[in-house]
């Protein structure tokens, strides 16, 4: 069954770089997108960006400067890294893969349960 | 980027009733060449991820009970609760996929009248 496992630190001080990873199994990477989502404490939803299923990347163009999407197909993992975060970045962060095959014009179907990030000296 | 505004912002309801809330975009979804909506419509329980509830503006997800309706084209869409059940009570979120970044609306929370 297709499920995606976030993973990284609760605690980021402020400034430094966060790092996240998405572990994803019953599915094949080469062949589906994978987004990344995050949620301020009791606020909405922001679509951060994507690892397409040929290996682009696409950014929302708020966080470009900071936010850098790989992945490592071998191992079925998609990776973020943000950096220079500050105490606005503190929310629960969100991988979901991209509903249709080889394509990334699609909304997000299975997500992850999410990951908890506190940035906090 | 494509703006969502949904409203209400909020709505009480009593179980059994008819809920509908909105969604509209700052530029159209419908895509000429496939005749598409690229709206997505989400549920979101507290302490739980969000779930696809429906994409291409009215097609249920597997699983979806059909008391949830999606409709609506262009730039205004609706989703529609026929019957409200207390499982129902939840934020929901729309989504644009028709343009990068992906966005959302803010949310409407159905909450117990």
């Amino acid at each position: 069954q297709v499920q995606l496992t976030e993973s990284g630190p609760g605690l980021v001080h402020p400034s430094e770089t966060l790092s996240l990873t998405c572990t994803v199994s019953g599915f094949s990477l080469t062949g589906y997108s994978v987004y990344w989502v995050r949620q301020p404490s009791g606020k909405g939803l922001e679509w951060m960006g994507r690892m397409r299923y040929n290996g682009d990347t696409s950014y929302n163009s708020a966080l470009k400067s900071r936010l850098s999407i790989s992945r490592d197909t071998s191992k079925n993992q998609v990776f973020l890294k943000m950096n220079s975060l500050q105490t606005d970045d503190t929310g629960t962060y969100y991988c979901t893969r991209a509903a249709n095959y080889y394509s990334s014009y699609t909304p997000g179907d299975y997500w992850g349960q999410g990951v908890m990030v506190t940035v906090s000296s | 980027d494509i703006v969502m505004t949904q409203t209400p912002s909020s709505q009480a309801v009593s179980a059994g009733e008819k809920v509908t809330m909105s969604c509209k975009s700052s530029q159209s979804l419908l895509y000429s060449e496939n005749k598409k909506n690229y709206l997505a419509w989400y549920q979101q329980k507290p302490g739980q991820s969000p779930k696809l509830l429906i994409s291409w503006a009215s097609t249920r997800e597997s699983g979806v009970p059909d008391r949830f309706i999606g409709s609506g084209s262009g730039t205004d869409f609706t989703l529609t609760i026929s019957s409200v059940q207390a499982e129902d009570l939840a934020v929901y979120y729309c989504e644009q996929y028709y343009d990068t970044p992906n966005t959302f609306g803010a949310g409407t929370k159905l909450e117990l009248k």
